[in-house]
């Protein structure tokens, strides 16, 4: 059975930087099938895609953030990350991490989130 | 950039009842880019159904997902007091946009 599990410091003070890994089991990371992707979701709000990651490290973010993220994947380890610089209180939210399956037309993206973490809520204050 | 909006943001019913919840995108995309997923207080979102109309893995056959170019719906055909709950639509794409969620609840 696939298993995400979120892990990071609930707590960043304002202008640092906020990471998060998600250790994945039950799967291999090291899947063509599959990208492994950051969601959020504002204490009483919608949810809103991040980034995804392949194995292989290629990634791609949601603009509104790219500016301060950065993604990486250990397939060593069976884990990916999630880096977000500068944050503020904006910032304050439940990460989760999932796995989207990956769909193909004229070209590679990711189709629905199967599975997901639990999530873990990251509050930004001083 | 694709903008997801679900209609209404609540909805108020009894158990028993149909439920039928409206995703409408921006501009068109193909009869099966489209998810849906339920989330309860406290966790994590669940698939539900899966390239517009496909249930995900133990989904009852209550739900059922239909649409096609800029309008999709998700239906439940008689709500279990376990289907109170706020269901999110998402595009399938290189920016998989979530609609802002419907809440359903409880009348």
């Amino acid at each position: 059975q696939v298993q995400l599990q979120e892990s990071g410091p609930g707590l960043v003070k304002p202008s640092q930087t906020l990471s998060l890994t998600c250790t994945v089991s039950g799967d291999s990371i090291s899947s063509d099938d599959y990208y492994w992707s950051w969601v959020r979701q504002h204490p009483g709000k919608g949810l809103e895609w991040i980034g995804y990651i392949f194995y292989s490290g290629s990634t791609y973010y949601n603009p509104s953030l790219a500016s301060r993220v950065t993604m990486s994947v250990d397939t060593s380890k069976e884990q990916f990350s999630l880096k977000l610089s500068y944050v503020t209180d904006a910032d304050t939210a439940f990460y989760f991490c999932a796995r989207a399956v990956r769909g193909f037309t004229s070209g590679w993206y990711p189709r629905e989130y199967d599975y997901w973490g639990q999530g873990i809520l990251v509050t930004v204050s001083s | 950039e694709i903008v997801m909006t679900q209609s209404p943001s609540t909805l108020s019913l009894s158990p028993g009842e149909r439920a039928t919840l409206s995703c409408r995108a921006s501009m068109s995309i193909s009869s099966s880019y489209l998810a849906w997923y339920q989330q309860k207080p406290g966790q994590a979102p669940r698939l539900l159904i899966y390239r517009s109309s496909t249930r995900a893995t133990g989904i009852p056959d209550r739900f059922s997902g239909r649409g096609s170019g800029t309008d999709f719906t998700l239906s439940i055909s008689r709500l279990e007091p376990e289907d109170f709950a706020v269901y999110y639509c998402q595009q399938y794409g290189t920016s998989p946009h979530f609609g802002g969620g419907t809440k359903v609840e409880i009348k």
